[in-house]
């Protein structure tokens, strides 16, 4: 069964350092997102990406956050300077279908010291 | 605007008992909901899923959950339960007919412990 992986299951870096995240999403997919979840809390929306250009945002998504695809399987997202409060659980997702159900990766555990 | 409330941030259940996890929504319009299981240390599994037709939807593990559009429901049943289904269940909504291009909108999650 197709799925999305995602790669390093768990970075420990040091304060002010960048940080990218690696996803592949499903082949046939078309939209791509990634989720954040802090320790204890709930799923936030971060960021979706269609037809290589972002598609919607949230607040959390500020300038210090990007995200590309830069061939045509892996989508990426890049912390630029990482924060002790960037310390989370993140999600890749894709989607293609009518129904909006969205598949997620087991996540990249980001721990900030 | 979508976004879901789930009552009871944790619930506890002996083996064998009924579970039931709460989960309301707010929708400005025909919304498509989920749900879906967390176990510790792994991602977002789903559980099932309501777009259209059926109002009881069937699930893995034994779960159905009810869409009931006059009270803004879709809470998650299982009739008896396994100590297996110790996790996370969070319940998430996304506008309808918009493919795959919406945002899930997630709630903040019910933790399951399960007793003997």
């Amino acid at each position: 069964e197709p799925e999305v992986t995602q790669t390093p299951s768990h970075q420990v870096t040091q304060m002010g350092q960048e940080v990218i995240l690696r996803c592949v999403p499903i082949s046939n997919h078309l939209y791509f997102y990634w989720y954040r979840q802090i320790l204890g809390q709930k799923v936030e929306f971060l960021v979706s990406f269609y037809n290589n250009e972002i598609s919607e945002k949230s607040e959390i998504f500020d300038d210090q956050f990007s995200v590309e695809r830069p061939d045509g399987s892996n989508f990426t997202l890049k912390i630029r300077s990482t924060k002790l409060e960037d310390s989370a659980m993140y999600f890749c997702a894709s989607g293609g279908g009518v129904t909006g159900e969205l598949f997620f990766g087991e996540g990249s555990r980001l721990t900030v010291l | 605007a979508q976004s879901v409330t789930q009552l009871g941030s944790h619930v506890s259940v002996s083996e064998g008992a009924l579970v039931l996890l709460r989960c309301n929504y707010s929708s400005s319009v025909p919304p498509y909901l989920f749900w879906y299981v967390q176990y510790p240390n792994q991602g977002l599994q789903l559980l099932l899923k309501y777009t259209t037709g059926a109002t009881l939807v069937k699930g893995i593990n034994g779960f159905e959950a009810e869409f009931k559009k006059s009270e803004t429901s879709f809470h998650l049943t299982k009739p008896s339960a396994h100590m297996s289904d110790a996790a996370e269940y969070f319940c998430a909504v996304s506008p309808m007919g918009a493919g795959g291009g919406n945002k899930l909108t997630f709630g903040t999650g019910t933790q399951l412990k399960v007793e003997l």
